[in-house]
């Protein structure tokens, strides 16, 4: 079963617009970390932003803030104040606490959501 | 930069052929991870090291494996490759390798082309 389901394949946002990228998940562990990574057409991943799952403050960083709404299952991206530099690959990621010879540290993510920031 | 180094950056090379990729983690960071990243079945996690030690194994065919060498860097060796073993090869690192907490850092990625 997907676990991190990001339904917007892709969005066009203007420059010095805010855009939010969904993202829920599915889980029954009680502790579990959330993440965004953005990945560039170059290719690689950059962490962007971490929510623990018994914070109960959003995560802020800098333009990054995220929306957790622990009960819908759902862990939405804000991008403030949208740059041409922000267009990239986005991906929501889920850790799980719980120990399996499969599953120890990995991170499941999601499909993805392409944002292209127009001037 | 990340921190955390692989190599080589690309790779072309033929059906049935061997290669080795490389990754160097971030400083302190004693756990490794391996993920491969193509169009059709998009991030999947392979393996994980940590401190010299297997601790999870994820979608990783018999034709691949991986080590963890006592100075931390670690090895994905891909063999009998096949036309769609063509993926961006990523290696990750953190710091304890356990929890939900342990932030992983990724590297820039290896591009593996198979003709």
């Amino acid at each position: 079963a997907q676990k991190i389901t990001q339904t917007q394949p892709g969005m066009f946002v203007q420059e010095k617009e805010a855009v939010t990228l969904d993202c829920t998940y599915d889980t029954s562990d009680q502790s579990y970390g959330l993440f965004w990574y953005k990945q560039p057409s170059s290719g690689e991943m950059i962490f962007l932003i971490y929510q623990g799952s018994y914070d109960e403050q959003n995560a802020t960083e800098g333009r990054y803030s995220l929306n957790f709404q622990k009960a819908r299952k759902s862990a939405n991206l804000v991008i403030s104040a949208s740059q041409l530099g922000d267009s990239a690959m986005y991906f929501c990621a889920m850790r799980e606490s719980h120990m399996t010879t499969d599953s120890w540290g990995k991170l499941q993510f999601g499909a993805g959501t392409q944002v292209v920031v127009t001037p | 930069d990340s921190g955390v180094t692989q190599t080589p950056k690309h790779l072309i090379t033929a059906t049935g052929q061997r290669v080795t990729l490389r990754c160097s983690p971030r400083s302190g960071d004693l756990s490794v991870y391996w993920y491969q990243q193509s169009l059709d079945q998009g991030l999947q996690f392979l393996i994980q090291y940590y401190n010299g030690e297997e601790r999870a194994k994820g979608n990783i065919l018999e034709r691949f494996s991986a080590q963890q060498f006592p100075d931390l860097h670690s090895e994905l060796n891909l063999s009998s490759l096949e036309l769609g073993d063509s993926a961006l090869y990523f290696c990750a690192s953190s710091v304890d390798g356990a929890g939900s907490t342990d932030t992983q850092y990724f590297g820039p990625g290896t591009r593996l082309t198979v003709l």
